[in-house]
């Protein structure tokens, strides 16, 4: 099985600033014949589902706004928010789906400071 | 709009059983793979088992293989979670979603999620 570990567990950011989650996973998700990365990011707010933010690694969802972007390469990635909002408290998961079982990191718990 | 709306959680006593249905509106459901997750309460995200657009594959985690079935009624638009030989580290809400489709004249399904449906509560206790 593919293991995602994210970084850090939880984070403290002031509104406005910069947030940076990082995701590794224990082997590739990059598919080498088509140059895609098999990562997919969610937010969780509290009481509600997970809500798919990014896929491909870096391709925003359709109606998620452009302070979210990622980033990575074959086995390490990262989720900007890069002006937090206080919309933007939730728990983010990472997610691979380069194989079964499709793993998510432990998730990261992003506060207002 | 896409919806997925679960059922069937509740109250279960140890080495019992349940079966989770999720009905699906708002899009061709014949046409996308459907997972299910579970979510302790309080803790991370873990898939549970996947099944194709025509129900003749099907996969799992090994945490619930040979306890798990999947299942779908295509005419009716509904996936299905029947949990048998249920324990204490089975309790969790359990997520139905939607695996994602690529569509470049060849229709690719991948297994990135959205939308969730708002979960359905089971819980093994005696």
């Amino acid at each position: 099985d593919i293991v995602m570990t994210q970084s850090p567990d939880s984070l403290a950011v002031s509104l406005g600033e910069r947030a940076t989650i990082n995701c590794k996973s224990s082997q590739t998700v990059l598919n080498s014949s088509t140059n895609k990365r098999y990562l997919a990011w969610y937010q969780q707010k509290p009481g509600q589902p997970p809500k798919l933010l990014i896929y491909w690694g870096s391709t925003r969802e359709s109606g998620v706004p452009d302070r979210f972007s990622g980033s990575g390469s074959g086995t390490d990635f990262t989720l900007t928010i890069s002006s937090l909002q206080a919309e933007d408290v939730a728990v983010y998961y990472c997610q691979q789906y380069y194989s079964a079982p499709y793993t998510f990191g432990q998730g990261t718990k992003l506060e207002i400071k | 709009e896409d919806q997925l709306v679960e059922s069937g959680g509740g109250l279960v006593q140890p080495g019992g059983s349940l079966r989770l249905s999720c009905a699906a509106s708002g899009f061709t459901f014949d046409t996308y793979w459907m997972h299910w997750v579970r979510q302790v309460p309080g803790k991370g995200l873990v898939w549970v088992s996947r099944i194709n657009s025509d129900g003749t594959g099907t996969d799992y985690a090994d945490s619930v293989k040979g306890r798990f079935t999947i299942s779908r009624d295509n005419a009716e638009n509904t996936v299905f979670l029947q949990m048998n030989s249920l324990s204490a580290e089975d309790t969790a809400v359990y997520y139905c979603t939607r695996g994602a489709l690529e569509i470049f004249g060849l229709v690719t399904p991948h297994n990135w999620f959205d939308p969730w449906g708002q979960g359905t509560l089971v819980t093994v206790s005696s």
